[in-house]
């Protein structure tokens, strides 16, 4: 356990769907961090929140659509995804300080119908 | 972008020795190591804080050249429990603290 947990671990959807993956830490972080993981690009950063402010956007397509109510939570609302979209989506969460360590959730298992 | 590692791929038998190297195009401030099993969350090694930092523990140690912009990490007399992902990141501070992680090395060790 690192004190970053992910819910749900799989997940399978249809194009037409709309679900939400949620994070949550614990250890008192004040940024949060959404990573897609895919054979392709190993570990891509998505959306950076720092003291629950979206600090970060790396390019991502609208149907990704982050949240953050609280420095704990982080949620990524998914609707009218494709099948490219399937891949591991890991959390993480930091302290805002230069050089710390960041702290990964076990990730959600998307899969794209 | 993110940085290159080398190589993508290794395999090892148990008590080599094996070297993953990690470029960067930008400036690095710091590096960080972490390494992936399957099925798991990514777990944090090391940090590098300085250029010519050297840190290690146990048989894996990593070294920092900033000057190159690269960063390498060593692991000496493998153990099975080594087989993973290895990936190095770095931090920024362009306005944003983030990660942005390398490109990732597979290695496993056989018994």
């Amino acid at each position: 356990e690192t004190g970053v947990t992910q819910t749900p671990r799989h997940l399978v959807m249809g194009m037409t769907n709309k679900k939400s993956l949620k994070c949550e830490q614990h250890l008192g972080h004040n940024a949060m961090y959404w990573y897609k993981q895919s054979a392709k690009k190993p570990l891509e950063l998505m959306f950076v929140y720092n003291f629950k402010e979206q600090t970060e956007n790396n390019s991502v397509p609208s149907r990704f659509s982050p949240e953050c109510p609280n420095s704990s939570h982080l949620f990524l609302h998914l609707h009218t995804l494709q099948p490219e979209d399937s891949a591991l989506y890991l959390c993480a969460s930091s302290q805002v300080t230069e050089n710390t360590e960041a702290f990964f959730g076990q990730g959600t298992r998307l899969t794209v119908v | 972008q993110q940085p290159v590692q080398s190589p993508q791929a290794v395999i090892l038998r148990e008590g080599e020795d094996a070297v993953i190297n990690c470029s960067s195009s930008k400036a690095l401030y710091s590096v960080h190591w972490y390494r992936q099993k399957h099925g798991e969350a990514p777990v944090f090694l090391m940090i590098l804080l300085k250029g010519g930092e050297q840190k290690g523990h146990d048989k894996i140690s990593a070294s920092f050249n900033e000057k190159k912009q690269q960063s390498s990490l060593y692991l000496t007399a493998s153990q099975l429990s080594y087989s993973g992902t290895y990936f190095c990141g770095t931090g920024t501070t362009s306005g944003t603290y983030k990660y942005i992680f390398g490109t990732g090395t597979r290695l496993k060790v056989l018994a």
